[in-house]
């Protein structure tokens, strides 16, 4: 079945610094990925649609320069949070669209990553 | 604008059946979704219904749609102990089509008791 691999699963980094998260397509081609965030015992919230060769969608009140994303190929959309502090600690998990037999479709979801800011 | 409405938890005995609630606001809505996450991990994709489907069954999985009132169900039989987790209801949002993304319940935690 379609996967996506998305690395990686936990991260700790100093306040200020910068984190790449990475979602691939393992067997599929994305042209469109999507970037949500999960706060503890909170349901996922869309940040971002990121769309293969061009800008991505950003939802309302999701600051763009500080969650800059790229999806520079079919099967490489990256999410980069800039000048992390604390308050940016959360799980955040890449999603694409895959078509769901018989006919249907649906979303299939990478692992997640855990960032946490100190 | 969309919102998705589900109960906290759910506590069952081990082997009855559970079922898990959801409302939804959007009646454009063409697809609706369960996934399940089990702890520190990503979603899976259970199973999903079509907007003009009632009923759709898939093993020990049995989604209702009530489409009037805008509420779906999640019937899971003869309830395991691996069942347990948080089951996530969720639309799509827009009109349709690749670009859009999902609109999650704040999830069910699924409580199995021996």
């Amino acid at each position: 079945g379609a996967v996506v691999s998305q690395h990686p699963s936990w991260v700790i980094c100093k306040s200020g610094t910068s984190v790449k998260i990475e979602c691939r397509s393992l067997d599929f081609q994305a042209t469109t990925m999507f970037w949500y965030r999960q706060f503890p015992k909170q349901s996922l919230m869309l940040m971002a649609t990121s769309n293969e060769g061009s800008k991505a969608t950003y939802e309302q009140g999701v600051e763009k320069d500080k969650f800059l994303i790229n999806h520079a190929s079919l099967t490489l959309s990256t999410l980069t949070v800039t000048s992390a502090h604390p308050e940016d600690s959360s799980f955040y998990i890449c999603s694409a669209r895959v078509v769901v037999p018989p006919g249907g479709d649906g979303y299939t979801f990478g692992s997640g990553t855990r960032l946490t800011v100190v | 604008g969309e919102d998705v409405e589900q109960s906290l938890f759910l506590s069952v005995r081990e082997g009855d059946s559970s079922v898990i609630n959801c409302t939804y606001t959007d009646s454009s809505s063409t697809y609706l979704y369960w996934y399940k996450q089990e702890p520190g991990a990503g979603l899976q994709l259970l199973t999903y219904i079509f907007s003009n489907m009632d009923m759709k069954q898939d093993q020990r999985l049995t989604v209702l749609l009530n489409k009037k009132d805008k509420h779906l169900s999640l019937r899971i039989a003869d309830t395991q102990t691996g069942d347990s987790a948080i089951y996530f209801c969720a639309e799509r949002m827009g009109s349709g089509g690749g670009a859009d993304g999902l609109t999650f319940g704040k999830g069910t935690h699924l409580i199995i008791q021996p």
